[in-house]
């Protein structure tokens, strides 16, 4: 199993762009997330899914859109980019263990937005 | 509201020598609790979980983390540290069964020869 990939791992972008960062796993794995991370503020959940056609929101959902089409993919698109969304995003996706989700974390995309 | 706290933003330590880190939480319920580690430029690895039993939880690389109710901690210790220990490390705990985890702002670890 490849777990979680995420592409691209660099990107720049300029303010006002717009961009999908790719998240997908081959766990089967019904839950997925996407968290954001920034220097001394840990890691902040955008959005989640638990499972195809079920989205909601985390703590920082503005300017992000996901959707969830299949189990496996779980894109993160930001519709006008701002300097403020500079960070380093990291998917995530869950395996259920009772009732409670053990998280499997991508390598990460690195967002620098000028 | 309900959070993660880790108090200890830098931490140095000796090779070989103890290492222990801090994290306390705030739930009105007894939280699922993790700790996460990251080496520089990679995603975020699960050392250790706890979810209810045995307050004393073993985890990878020798890692072990103690849950105590009485003090709302669930500090993080290993004996003896290696090189390769040097990382970041999260703690993060979860309260609803969604998974949404809450992280803590994360200790950085840098381990001097």
């Amino acid at each position: 199993n490849a777990g979680v990939t995420q592409t691209p791992k660099f990107q720049v972008l300029k303010t006002g762009q717009s961009m999908t960062l790719q998240c997908a796993q081959d766990m089967n794995h019904e839950y997925m997330s996407w968290y954001r991370q920034d220097p001394g503020m840990g890691l902040r959940l955008i959005h989640y899914s638990v499972g195809a056609g079920i989205t909601d929101q985390g703590e920082v959902p503005n300017g992000y859109n996901v959707s969830r089409s299949t189990t496996e993919d779980f894109p993160l698109r930001l519709l006008s980019a701002a300097p403020s969304q500079t960070s380093v995003y990291f998917c995530a996706s869950s395996l259920a263990t009772g009732s409670v989700y053990e998280q499997y974390f991508g390598p990460g995309t690195r967002l620098t937005v000028t | 509201a309900q959070s993660v706290t880790q108090p200890d933003i830098h931490i140095t330590v000796s090779e070989g020598a103890s290492l222990e880190l801090r994290c306390n939480y705030s739930y009105g319920a007894t939280p699922y609790l993790f700790w996460y580690v990251q080496s520089p430029g990679q995603g975020l690895q699960l050392l250790l979980k706890y979810f209810s039993g045995d307050t004393l939880v073993q985890g990878i690389k020798g890692f072990e983390a103690e849950f105590k109710r009485s003090q709302s901690s669930f500090n993080l210790r290993k004996p003896s540290v290696h090189w390769s220990d040097a990382a970041e490390y999260f703690c993060a705990g979860i309260t609803d069964s969604w998974g949404k985890l809450q992280f803590g702002a994360g200790t950085q670890v840098v381990v001097t020869p």
